[in-house]
């Protein structure tokens, strides 16, 4: 079953805005990542952040982690056309699988 | 470095033919290995996973079946294909259980 919600299911803004996409998940992980998926193919990683870490950096990436609220958002800085493309969050929990999310899509506009 | 190499790219299968989709890994030993299925737009469900030659764990009861004949090769097969087996299927690999996973490109399944 999948356990992470990303919000929104979509998002549209222009080059050069920022983009914010959050995920929720119901029980304890050991870590959570994020993952892009451009149209047709495959999951590429970009972040992943333990459950004692509350916020990672890479690039135009931004990741905070509130395990309190179990929930976390991913922001992407400063968008491009090349960012456009679907965001899944997965969670990991005692048996190591992941379990992901719908995703967010997320068109970014010349 | 590491690669992970996925086929068909595409296939359209009648109902009821059998299937065999084939994953391979390079540049690293005793990966553990995935194998999902994603629905169009929707996120994905994991189908098999394995941790060693011939150790396939099943997550959903379903008319398909994994196979780990040799440590970096990971193959998904059906006997009889159903319209319900369409999607988009995706092999992955990852170091151990909490490490990120990498992904193959896909392939594209068309039951007709």
């Amino acid at each position: 079953s999948q356990q992470g919600e990303e919000d929104p299911q979509a998002l549209s803004i222009q080059e050069g805005e920022n983009a914010t996409m959050n995920c929720s998940y119901k029980t304890s992980i050991n870590n959570l990542q994020w993952y892009r998926q451009n149209s047709g193919r495959g999951l590429v990683h970009l972040i992943l952040i333990r459950s004692n870490e509350r916020e990672k950096h890479s690039g135009r990436l931004r990741v905070t982690l509130d395990t309190s609220k179990k929930s976390s958002s991913l922001l992407i800085t400063a968008s491009r056309a090349a960012d456009t493309a679907s965001y899944f969050c997965a969670t990991t929990f005692e048996d190591y699988k992941l379990s992901f999310g719908a995703g967010t899509t997320v068109t970014v506009r010349a | 470095s590491q690669t992970i190499h996925q086929w068909p790219a595409t296939l359209v299968q009648p109902v009821g033919s059998p299937l065999s989709l084939e994953c391979t890994v390079e540049g690293t030993s005793n990966p553990n290995l995935y194998w999902y299925r994603q629905a169009a737009g929707r996120g994905l469900q994991l189908l098999f996973y394995s941790v060693g030659i011939g150790q396939i764990s099943s997550e959903v009861p379903q008319n398909l079946s994994a196979s780990r004949p040799q440590d970096r090769q990971f193959i998904l097969s059906s006997k009889k294909l159903l319209l319900s087996d369409s999607g988009f299927y995706l092999c992955a690999w990852s170091n151990n259980g909490n490490q990120p996973q990498h992904f193959g490109d896909g392939t594209r399944l068309s039951i007709l």
